[in-house]
């Protein structure tokens, strides 16, 4: 099982809903990642959980809440959002092996609205 | 900190003809170079990477990239485009930082293919 699963695929939510964005991989990597795309924008790094520890927050503002419960599952809870965060959220996961030259594997991301 | 630039934004071909999709890295040492592929509304699919092994990097779809140390470059190209390659493609780099790795894309290129 080669997959990164993002729930749910669509997301439509009002500035005061609460949400949460879910990602599951089954291949025993120890870091896992949200990435944020604006339309014909690249991804652009939000968090970086390694061995379930945040390890890296690129100043997100803390509406946005990421979570790891366990090695598979991490999620990001959205809370008070504004319309300019409607955007592809992706998920990945990786071996964050010392060295090495791995990949990152994609899920197919959640697309976001906020109204 | 380590970056990758695309040289092109848009790059348009017929098809049957050649593809060359440009990148630049800085890196001070060997760095992990990635391209990935993404189709509209999609995620992210890993076309090639550069593992050190061989310069001349052999990916999916019929995609290589030659990784050239003495013009920091890593172009990916094919010999002939087909519809089905029209999308978006990221060059990647993979940087080491607070204890961990992180994934930065350049800022992309999409590739138009005419019949």
């Amino acid at each position: 099982d080669t997959e990164v699963t993002q729930t749910p695929k669509h997301l439509v939510m009002g500035m005061t809903n609460k949400k949460s964005l879910k990602c599951e991989q089954h291949m025993g990597h120890r870091a896992m990642y949200w990435y944020k795309q604006k339309a014909k924008k690249p991804p652009e790094l939000m968090f970086v959980y390694s061995y379930e520890k945040l390890s890296i927050n690129e100043s997100v503002p803390s509406r946005f809440s990421p979570e790891c419960p366990n090695s598979s599952l991490l999620n990001l809870h959205l809370h008070a959002l504004q319309p300019e965060d409607s955007a592809l959220y992706l998920c990945a996961s990786s071996q964050d092996l010392g060295g090495g030259h791995t990949e990152a594997f994609f899920g197919q991301g959640t697309r976001l609205t906020v109204v | 900190a380590q970056s990758v630039t695309q040289l092109d934004s848009h790059v348009s071909v017929s098809e049957g003809t050649p593809v060359l999709l440009r990148c630049n890295y800085s890196s001070s040492y060997s760095p992990s170079l990635f391209w990935y592929v993404q189709h509209p509304n999609k995620g992210l699919q890993l076309l090639l990477k550069y593992t050190s092994a061989a310069t001349l990097v052999k990916g999916i779809n019929g995609f290589e990239a030659e990784f050239k140390k003495s013009e920091t470059s890593f172009h990916l190209t094919k010999p002939s485009a087909h519809m089905s390659d029209a999308a978006e493609y990221f060059c990647v780099v993979r940087e080491f930082t607070s204890g961990t790795y992180k994934y930065i894309f350049g800022t992309g290129t999409r590739l138009k293919v005419l019949a």
